[in-house]
């Protein structure tokens, strides 16, 4: 159980480029998503938080307008790097808690991103 | 001073060696721990989750959380090379907040 999926596994475009990058839970519904990224040999960076039917909430010094996150059912987010330029070049990666009875905070993970913008 | 510190390594240990990994905080409000293990290009993937102190066994691996200390460790029994990733710490005040997370120490198990 509790398994997220992130499609797709690998990108690669043009500068000036948008890309979409799905993230879904598969067996359980998430009302909260979160959408990290993550440079070689460092820890996961959050970039915002995506909740179901309102405006994701974006970490400080994270572009909004670049990064547009739309949470548009209790199964999928989608993350939109518009305008993409070489130093967006990352791992990608979702997370989605299934707020499970009890209140655990567990995050399940996505299989992750990589985007190569040339 | 970062909310939460862990050893970035990395660790190298034989093969069937105990492996002690640590973190420590300074939120005493967090409440809830989890350990992630990531190989390299993967996602984290969830190996332990403990609420408050105390500690918790799963297979080879046994995680311990000291809330008095701000210390959380977790112990991987009779390694393997396939234990070789990075393993987070992470950690969570509640109330579906967002994690925070160490920075990851990368474990080598050489056969």
């Amino acid at each position: 159980g509790a398994v997220v999926s992130q499609h797709p596994s690998r990108v690669i475009c043009k500068s000036g480029t948008s890309v979409k990058i799905e993230c879904r839970s598969l067996d359980f519904q998430a009302t909260t998503m979160f959408w990290y990224r993550q440079f070689p040999k460092q820890s996961l960076m959050l970039m915002a938080t995506s909740n179901e039917g309102s405006k994701a909430t974006y970490e400080q010094g994270v572009e909004k307008d670049k990064f547009l996150i739309n949470h548009a059912s209790l199964t999928l987010s989608t993350l939109t790097v518009t305008s993409a330029h070489p130093e967006d070049s990352s791992f990608y990666i979702c997370s989605a808690n299934p707020r499970l009875a009890g209140g655990t905070d567990t995050q399940y993970f996505g299989p992750g991103t990589r985007l190569t913008v040339l | 001073q970062k909310e939460v510190e862990q050893d970035p390594g990395p660790l190298s240990v034989p093969e069937g060696a105990i492996v002690s990994l640590n973190c420590t905080y300074s939120n005493s409000a967090f409440q809830y721990f989890m350990w992630y293990r990531q190989y390299s290009r993967k996602g984290p993937e969830l190996l332990m989750y403990t609420y408050s102190s105390g500690n918790k066994e799963d297979g080879r691996f046994t995680a311990q959380v000291d809330k008095s200390s701000k210390y959380i460790s977790l112990f991987i029994r009779d390694s393997q090379p396939s234990d070789s990733a990075t393993y987070l710490c992470a950690m969570s005040a509640g109330g579906f907040q967002k994690l925070v997370f160490g920075t990851g120490t990368r474990l080598l198990v050489s056969p």
